[in-house]
């Protein structure tokens, strides 16, 4: 079956604008995770879905970062007044609920904010 | 706390000779140890889990990991580096009713012909 779809899987803007970054999950996955790659770094976790539950918001770095999650499969992550230290390559992964289950990683998108 | 450490950024082996990658791990409970594989231009790919079981594992291409809580290191083996080896490795960490992974900052694996 399909993989985890993000788009775009580039995207370059100019300091101060918003953007948003789009996940597709696995059909049947109920646990969405967003993560962020910075250069040379491991990943950083940023927000968690899990069904119908309030999100795990805790590692969200600041108010500009915001997610959601519509029915329950699509997830948009939205970054507003995007500054320079933004650019990472941004991860969505899906799986079954739980930290025991593998995570499936989309091939992320690269953000640049110039 | 949670939180792993990838002890070397980079490791260079010549082909068909062994492969170590080094992991130390922290975690208040009991663990749940993964590594993760990233081709150059490709997503994560899950190579081996350890969820309490047994304590040695063995993951996909011919990679095994050993869980050693006395060292807290979950360090990754192969017995014969292949080119296609080549890649950013991570050590990760969870444990039962988290929801995120940590992740270390990765090791480079080159591989020389």
């Amino acid at each position: 079956g399909a993989g985890v779809s993000q788009s775009p899987s580039n995207k370059v803007t100019e300091k101060g604008k918003d953007v948003e970054l789009r996940c597709d999950p696995i059909s049947g996955h109920t646990a969405l995770y967003w993560y962020r790659q910075s250069l040379g770094q491991g990943l950083e976790f940023l927000i968690y879905f899990q069904g119908n539950s309030a999100p795990d918001k805790s590692g969200l770095p600041s108010d500009r970062f915001s997610a959601e999650r519509t029915g329950g499969s699509v997830s948009t992550l939205t970054i507003q007044r995007t500054q320079q230290e933004d650019s990472a390559v941004y991860l969505c992964a899906s799986s079954y609920p739980g930290g025991l289950y593998e995570q499936y990683f989309g091939p992320g998108t690269r953000l640049t904010v110039t | 706390a949670q939180s792993v450490t990838q002890l070397d950024s980079h490791v260079s082996v010549s082909e068909g000779t062994p492969v170590l990658l080094r992991c130390n791990y922290s975690s208040s409970y009991s663990p749940s140890l993964f590594w993760y594989v990233q081709h150059p231009n490709k997503g994560l790919q899950l190579l081996l889990k350890y969820t309490s079981a047994a304590t040695l594992v063995k993951g996909i291409n011919g990679f095994e990991a050993e869980f050693k809580k006395s060292e807290t290191s979950f360090h990754l083996t192969k017995p014969s580096a292949h080119m296609s080896d080549a890649a950013e490795y991570f050590c990760v960490v969870s444990q039962t009713g988290a929801n995120n992974l940590f992740f270390g900052t990765g090791t480079r694996l080159t591989v020389i012909p």
